[in-house]
């Protein structure tokens, strides 16, 4: 069954240093989702993709963090300067559709990120 | 904006005992309300999806209602199993933004 695939599984970093999130989504969908959870809290919504432009983007996705879908299969995450709040578990998700029951969004096993 | 709350917050019964799970929301103008399972450490696994036209949704074991107007969603488990154990997430997704906001979760333990 396919599924959404995301690298490193831990990356440990220095604050103040760039990280890179990969994801490889569902290859049919279309909608792609970055959320993240730190440790005993809900999972929040980062932004979502669509059609190569940002859809939607919550507080928290300031100019620190940006997303591209640099070929036909990755879709990544980019944080430039990292701070110790951003420890989290971060997670790819993607959809199909938005719509006619093809708008589950299915998730990667996420990478859990340490700022020291 | 948003809210959405899940109660309880844990649960530990007895295997082969039938449970529910709750979940409401603050704002009934959702598009589809998703119940996730979530096993320590890791990712999020789809259970349901009903859209806010539906009133519920069956999978094995597993039933999700959905009453928009009151704001609130269950899940049911038949015949829990210590495999179930797990932290279950509902979340929903607006008209406003297609991006999901989830509960806190209920951490399941079910006990052989």
């Amino acid at each position: 069954e396919p599924e959404v695939t995301q690298t490193p599984s831990h990356q440990v970093t220095q604050m103040g240093q760039e990280v890179i999130l990969r994801c490889v989504p569902i290859s049919n969908h279309l909608y792609f989702y970055w959320y993240r959870q730190i440790l005993g809290q809900k999972v929040e919504f980062l932004v979502s993709f669509y059609n190569n432009e940002i859809s939607e983007k919550s507080e928290i996705f300031d100019d620190q963090f940006s997303v591209e879908r640099p070929d036909g299969s990755n879709f990544t995450l980019k944080i430039r300067s990292t701070k110790l709040e951003d420890s989290a578990m971060y997670f790819c998700a993607s959809s199909e559709s938005l719509n006619r029951g093809r708008e589950t969004q299915y998730f990667g096993p996420g990478t859990r990120l340490l700022v020291l | 904006k948003q809210e959405v709350t899940q109660i309880p917050a844990a649960l530990s019964v007895p295997e082969g005992e039938n449970l529910v799970l709750n979940c409401s929301f603050t704002d009934s103008a959702i598009y589809n309300l998703q119940w996730f399972r979530q096993d320590p450490g890791k990712g999020l696994t789809s259970l349901l999806l009903i859209q806010s036209s539906q009133r519920e949704q069956t999978s094995g074991r597993l039933n999700a209602s959905l009453d928009k107007s009151s704001g609130r969603s269950t899940l049911y488990i038949a015949a829990s199993q210590p495999g179930d154990s797990a932290t279950y997430l509902c979340a929903v997704f607006i008209n406003a933004g297609n991006m999901l906001t989830f509960g806190g979760g209920t951490r399941l333990m079910v006990k052989p």
